[in-house]
């Protein structure tokens, strides 16, 4: 079985200073994760992607995350936080096919 | 735009109304799949559609039931929800292979009145 954990609720951060987001993940196979945004009232949105290529994926609007096997984490982070980015995040691990599992999610809130 | 269209975006019905939800995708993807957003709780997925045929129904009550008429229309029909149902419907689809992520559309936010 598959699982997904999204340490924080709510993270808030100031405009301009890093973003953290954690996720760690339990999956039986090699998994696939996922980050997703959704700003209120929307669909989500796919920010990046890990398939067994590269550990460090780059994604859009300047996020990144790491992939580590030895710590199930995929943590999601970004340089510098704009307030564009205040929205919630899911983070998603898929063992491939059809079954695609969410994190609780996390909100971020971004403060001028 | 992700290519997966939702309609209506928003609805109000109530609880003796029967109304549909509809989700189209042309993106080429053989997997579609519905899923309740809640105030406070986790995404849930409801069901899914895999080459039309379903291959996963999460528990979810009767009075939701899905229709699936090619594989790339995807139907929602309600009849008699509980105020409880209120929520946001987000359909979903992808391709049915590993590592593809899934595409969503921008939900409906339903109301039961």
């Amino acid at each position: 079985a598959q699982s997904v954990t999204q340490l924080d609720s709510h993270v808030s951060v100031s405009e301009g200073t890093p973003v953290l987001l954690r996720c760690n993940y339990s999956s039986s196979y090699s998994p696939s994760l996922f980050w997703y945004v959704q700003h209120p009232n929307k669909g989500l949105q796919l920010l990046l992607k890990y398939t067994s290529a590269a550990t460090l994926v780059k994604g859009i609007n300047g996020f990144e995350a790491e992939f580590k096997k030895s710590e199930t984490s995929f943590h999601l982070t970004k340089p510098s936080a704009h307030m564009s980015d205040a929205a919630e995040y899911f983070c998603v691990v898929s063992d491939g096919g059809q079954n695609f599992v969410f994190g609780p999610g996390t909100r971020l809130s971004v403060l001028p | 735009e992700t290519g997966v269209t939702q309609t209506p975006r928003h609805l109000v019905m109530g609880m003796t109304n029967k109304k549909s939800l509809k989700c189209e995708q042309h993106l080429g993807h053989n997997a579609m799949y519905w899923y309740k957003q809640s105030a406070k709780k986790p995404l849930e997925l409801m069901f899914v559609y895999n080459f039309k045929e379903q291959t996963e129904n999460n528990s979810v009550p009767s009075r939701f039931s899905p229709e699936c008429p090619n594989s790339s229309h995807l139907f929602l029909h309600l009849h008699t929800l509980q105020p409880e149902d209120s929520a946001l419907y987000l359909c979903a689809s992808s391709q049915d292979r590993r590592g593809t992520e899934a595409f969503f559309g921008q939900g409906t936010r339903l109301t039961v009145v």
